[in-house]
C-alpha cells in the first residue's frame, strides 16, 4: 500500500537559512504526493502537488519540492525561511480510490 | 476562507455523551472526508463519502458514525464519548475536476472531553 514517512517531527531553523523538510514515499506506481501546511489554530491549506507533469514542483510562499523516484523522496525546501513559516507541515499520498493518507507531520520552529 | 464550513469550532462535553459535528464541503464538490487529529496519533483518515455513499473506511470506531446528505453536508457523530476521544475533527472535500483532486481543509472543529 501506499503511504509516507516524514523524517523528524520536529525541525529548527534560523530566519533566512534553508528549509528541508524530509518525506519518503512507499509505493510501486508512480504516486500523487501533497505537502500541505497548517498554521496554529487553523486547518490544512495545500502547498503544493505532484501528479507527474513535472519533477519539480513549485507551490506557495516560496516552497518547492522535489520528485525523485531513485530515492522515492518528495522533500519540501525553501532557500529562505521566514519567521512566518513556523507551523506544522504534513505529506501526503492520494491511494487508489482517491483515499488520502498523511504523515505524522513535521514542526517547523524558525529562530530569529 | 477555504469553502469548507464545519460546525461547531469548539465543543466540550462531558464523558458518556453523544455530539454531531457538521460539515457543508465547498459548492460543487461531492466528496467529503473525515479526519482525526490528535497530539500522539497525528492525522487520522476516519470515513470517505461521494454523493452520499460511504466510499471509504479508517480508523473508524464503532462508537463514532457518519453520513453524507442528499444537500452533501456531512455529519460524523460520536457517542460514549472517552477522555481519548479529545481531539480536532476536520472536514474535507475533494474537488472532482482534472486538475483539482486535492483536499480542501475545514477549520476543525474541536472537541473537548471531560
Amino acid at each position: 500500500a501506499q503511504s509516507v514517512t516524514q523524517l523528524g517531527s520536529h525541525v529548527s531553523v534560523s530566519e533566512g537559512a534553508l528549509v528541508l523538510l524530509r518525506c519518503n514515499y512507499s509505493s510501486s506506481v508512480p504516486p500523487y504526493l501533497f505537502w500541505y501546511v497548517q498554521y496554529p489554530n487553523q486547518g490544512l491549506q495545500l502547498l503544493l502537488k505532484y501528479t507527474s507533469a513535472a519533477t519539480l514542483v513549485k507551490g506557495i510562499n516560496g516552497f518547492e519540492a522535489e520528485f525523485k523516484k531513485s530515492e522515492t523522496s518528495f522533500h519540501l525546501t525553501k532557500p529562505s525561511a521566514h519567521m512566518s513559516d513556523a507551523a506544522e507541515y504534513f505529506c501526503a499520498v492520494r491511494r487508489a480510490g482517491n483515499q488520502f493518507y498523511f504523515g505524522t507531520g513535521t514542526s517547523l520552529t524558525v529562530i530569529p | 476562507d477555504s469553502g469548507v464550513t464545519q460546525t461547531p469550532k469548539h465543543l466540550i462535553t462531558a464523558t458518556g455523551q453523544r455530539v454531531t459535528l457538521r460539515c457543508s464541503p465547498r459548492s460543487g464538490d461531492l466528496s467529503v472526508y473525515w479526519y482525526q487529529q490528535s497530539l500522539d496519533q497525528g492525522l487520522q483518515f476516519l470515513i470517505q463519502y461521494y454523493n452520499g455513499e460511504e466510499r471509504a473506511k479508517g480508523n473508524i470506531l464503532e462508537r463514532f458514525s457518519a453520513q453524507q446528505f442528499p444537500d452533501l453536508h456531512s455529519e460524523l457523530n460520536l457517542s460514549s464519548l472517552e477522555l481519548g476521544d479529545s481531539a480536532l475533527y476536520f472536514c474535507a472535500s475533494r474537488g472532482e475536476s482534472h486538475g483539482a483532486n486535492v483536499l480542501t481543509f475545514g477549520a476543525g472543529s474541536r472537541l473537548t472531553v471531560l
